[in-house]
């Protein structure tokens, strides 16, 4: 049971450079999360999805895209890196709360990726 | 809108002392109370949460934290600290009503302990 696995974990990219970003959970969760960690700026949602199917934007979506595959995997994408992305990105999936809608508890984090871009 | 306000970017402070890190959110609806630490280089994990009940929670390795809704804060606690406690702390706040449950981070404190 890994609970939440990131790929890669560090990237070099050059500007207008594309990569995808993978992230998989193992709990069975119905909600995956994208967020992207800055200094002084804590933990930034970029996208997240509810439930298989479903995405939404967060609060910073900005040049970024988002696939969930099936249950298990939530892919981030940059089309055209920009060196305003340079960050650590993570993605999260919490246990759901009893009472339905979408409500959740903990949520679980991945180690990260480490993305800098040129 | 939801926001949260983590008072002090940086707590230095002695070991064995006490440590009292602030957090407070606005939010117009009954929220879900997390806070998380983060140690160098890993991702993020629960150190606490309060969900409903009693307004004081307690947490791993010793943190607790209290719920005061009058003066809507969070904020966490630990009577003795460690070495090994350094690291950077977030509170996080999701509210009741919140389809997806988002949770929305504040800017995160760093707690260094100093022998």
């Amino acid at each position: 049971n890994a609970g939440v696995t990131q790929t890669p974990k560090f990237q070099v990219l050059k500007t207008g450079q594309s990569m995808t970003l993978q992230c998989a959970q193992d709990m069975n969760h119905n909600s995956m999360y994208w967020y992207r960690q800055d200094p002084g700026m804590g933990l930034r949602l970029i996208y997240y999805s509810a439930s298989e199917g479903t995405t939404d934007k967060g609060e910073v979506p900005n040049g970024y895209n988002v696939s969930r595959l099936n249950k298990r995997e939530f892919s981030l994408r940059l089309e055209s890196a920009a060196p305003s992305q340079t960050s650590v990105y993570f993605c999260a999936s919490p246990n759901p709360l009893t009472g339905g809608q979408g409500r959740t508890d903990t949520q679980y984090f991945g180690p990260g990726t480490r993305l800098t871009v040129l | 809108a939801q926001s949260v306000t983590q008072l002090d970017s940086q707590v230095p402070v002695f070991e064995e002392a006490p440590v009292e890190l602030r957090c407070n959110y606005s939010s117009s609806v009954s929220v879900y109370l997390f806070w998380y630490v983060q140690y160098p280089n890993q991702g993020l994990q629960l150190l606490l949460k309060y969900l409903s009940g009693s307004t004081l929670v307690k947490g791993i390795n010793g943190f607790e934290a209290e719920f005061n809704k009058s003066q809507t804060s969070f904020h966490l606690r630990k009577p003795s600290v460690h070495i090994s406690d350094t690291a950077e702390y977030f509170c996080a706040v999701s509210e009741w009503a919140n389809q997806g449950g988002k949770l929305i981070f504040g800017q995160g404190t760093e707690l260094s302990v100093k022998p």
